[in-house]
Parts: C-alpha cells; structure tokens; sequence
C-alpha cells in the first residue's frame, strides 16, 4: 500500500461545482502539503500545513481552501470549479526530523469542463 | 524570494550515454537542501537524489551524481550509462533547513532517451 495515498486519481467535473480531494498518510509525518502542476510551471505550492492546528497559504491559493482533519489527513477543496483549475494535483508529506525529503502521493488529474 | 531555474525544457541521450541537466538557484541562505526529483509517465515523483549545502562532497546514488557550486548557486545532474527507463520529467527542488521548510521548485526538464 501507498505510504501516501489520494483519491480520486483522477476526476471530471464541471464549472461551479465543488469538489474535494482528499490525502491520507501512513508515514506518521507532521508536514503535509498540497501542489499543484501545469505544463512549463513546474509545481507551485497551493497550501501546507505543519501540524493540525497550523494551516497556512502558499503561492497560489486563491479559489482553493484546506482541512486537516487529523495528522494523517489533509483535504484540497474548491468550491467554485473553474477551467483554469484544471491540472495534476499532489499531495506530499515531510517529517522535520528527516532531513527535508517530501514524499509525494500518486497525484489527482483534476479536469474542469 | 527563493527562485529555482531549469532553463532546459527539454533533451535527449541516447542509451548508454551521459547526460546532464542544469539547475540554477538563488537564495540568501547558507544551509539548505537541493533535491532531484524523478517524474516518470506514471506521474509518481521519485526522489532521485539529495545534497546538503554544508556538505562540500558531491552526492551520488548508483548512475545519478550531482555537480554542487554552492558559490555559483548552480546544481546539475549527471545520468551516466543512460536507460530508457530513465526517460522521464526532471525536477530541481530547494528547500531551506529552518523557517518556513516551504519546498521550490524548478519548471522541469524532460528527459529522452533514445535507443
């Protein structure tokens, strides 16, 4: 099994809908994070969170909000879909006691029509 | 601000050579990470290798080597003895060791390897 897993692994959906992805983990780490990718951008970090209570922005998280519901658990919401947001999403974790190493999830192809 | 920079979109090797791919950083830190990360068509990000800035000797992990110039911020990576399941998409990625541990990424290469 996936040390991180999300699901869907992939989705379509519409314009205006909401839709949540979701993202679990077995490695115990503290740090979680949500990316995403388009072509020729790279990854650009959308929000991260260090433990449960702590929730904090990235570079592009307008349109997007987060809940961590436990440590092992950390959800990507957007409540208004639009076709923009089409793209690859990653979910990663990182433990601040090993060194910086992120471990990423398979990733979620999020297409909005 | 930390910028991460890959100025090759894209290259090929052929199977069983040596490539390298180019990474430039900018940062006013004096401790922090620099990582590699392998996208293969998969889409699963593997990590290929990793350098600690306070560590002079260039890291290694079997074919995968890193040329580290913490002085001219660069950061490239050396496949030798290419395979085709080397063909993937490159990332460059730094992360700083205190603060914030907010990871940046570069735009990414992709990698061909011809048979």
């Amino acid at each position: 099994d996936a040390d991180v897993t999300q699901t869907p692994r992939n989705r379509i959906t519409k314009t205006g809908k909401r839709i949540m992805l979701e993202c679990s983990q077995t490695k115990g780490h503290d740090r979680m994070y949500w990316y995403r990718q388009d072509p020729g951008l790279g990854l650009r970090l959308i929000y991260y969170s260090f433990d449960v209570k702590d929730i904090n922005k990235g570079e592009i998280s307008d349109g997007y909000s987060v809940s961590r519901q436990a440590q092992a658990k950390f959800s990507l919401s957007l409540e208004s879909a639009i076709p923009n947001q089409t793209a690859l999403y990653f979910c990663a974790t990182s433990d601040s006691t090993k060194q910086g190493i992120m471990h990423f999830g398979a990733g979620t192809r999020l297409s909005v029509l | 601000a930390q910028t991460v920079t890959q100025s090759q979109p894209e290259m090929s090797v052929q199977e069983a050579e040596t490539v390298t791919l180019s990474c430039t950083y900018d940062t006013s830190e004096s401790d922090y990470y620099l990582f590699w990360y392998k996208q293969p068509p998969s889409r699963q990000m593997i990590l290929v290798i990793r350098q600690e800035a306070y560590k002079q000797q260039n890291a290694t992990e079997n074919r995968f080597s890193v040329n580290f110039q913490k002085a001219a911020k660069s950061f490239s990576l050396k496949i030798s003895d290419s395979q085709l399941g080397d063909a993937a998409m490159y990332f460059c990625a730094y992360t700083q060791t205190s603060g914030t541990y907010k990871y940046i990424f570069g735009t990414g290469t992709r990698l061909k390897v011809l048979a």
